[in-house]
């Protein structure tokens, strides 16, 4: 079966230091990679997406960045955070052959607060 | 830009009631629907699925999918008071498996 992990699970940095979160997945391979964001009280925000080993588009423009230097692992990074990002960091992924069905799961998240 | 909309709630039942939760979506085309449950400071959790309009039904939970009025609901029966969390709204937009959130509504089961 199909496991994600996720670490750490949180996180308390001051403004301006570096982030580097990271999440790999087992049991399976190629698969299609996220990072979402869940500020408090609100939905979740596509951040990041990766179809492949290299492959990163981003969403939204921000202070962070993303990397997927092995087949099952995607790295979330910023080089000098800001209170803004401050949040609830969520990798997911999907498997690619199913199409359109496939189903999205989650890691366990790492709350990141930013000080 | 693609939107997903959901009453943010609380939405407050009595255990053992039905708990109706709605979304409805912006963008037309949109072909793969889901809901998942969410937990305070948990990740969120995959409930069900649908993809062609009608109901689907998954032990006390029921999708209901109206394609022509860019509507999706989820029906809890029997609702416990571990249904408690927040249910999100989440819709398939464009390639790639990308998923649109709503902000999610917060279902309270009272005993």
């Amino acid at each position: 079966s199909q496991t994600i992990h996720q670490w750490p699970a949180t996180l308390v940095q001051p403004v301006g230091s570096p982030l580097s979160l990271e999440c790999t997945v087992e049991g399976t391979s190629n698969p299609n990679l996220y990072w979402y964001r869940q500020a408090a009280g609100r939905g979740l925000q596509l951040l990041f997406y990766s179809i492949g080993i290299g492959q990163i588009s981003s969403e939204v423009p921000q202070n962070l960045s993303a990397s997927r230097p092995q087949d099952r692992q995607f790295i979330l990074s910023s080089k000098k955070l800001l209170l803004s990002d401050s949040g609830f960091y969520l990798c997911a992924w999907t498997r690619v052959r199913g199409g359109t069905n496939e189903k999205l799961f989650f890691g366990s998240g790492t709350q990141l607060s930013v000080l | 830009q693609k939107e997903v909309e959901q009453n943010s709630g609380p939405l407050s039942v009595p255990e053992g009631a039905i708990a109706s939760l709605n979304c409805t979506y912006s963008d037309r085309v949109s072909q793969s629907f889901f809901w998942y449950r969410q937990y305070s400071g948990k990740s969120p959790e995959l409930i069900m699925s649908i993809y062609s309009n009608g109901d689907k039904e998954d032990g006390r939970f029921t999708a209901q999918l109206n394609k022509a009025s860019q509507y999706v609901s989820l029906l809890i029966r029997d609702s416990q008071p571990s249904d408690s969390a927040t249910y999100l709204c989440a819709v398939r937009a464009g390639g790639y498996n990308k998923l649109i959130f709503g902000a999610g509504t917060r279902l309270a089961v009272h005993p």
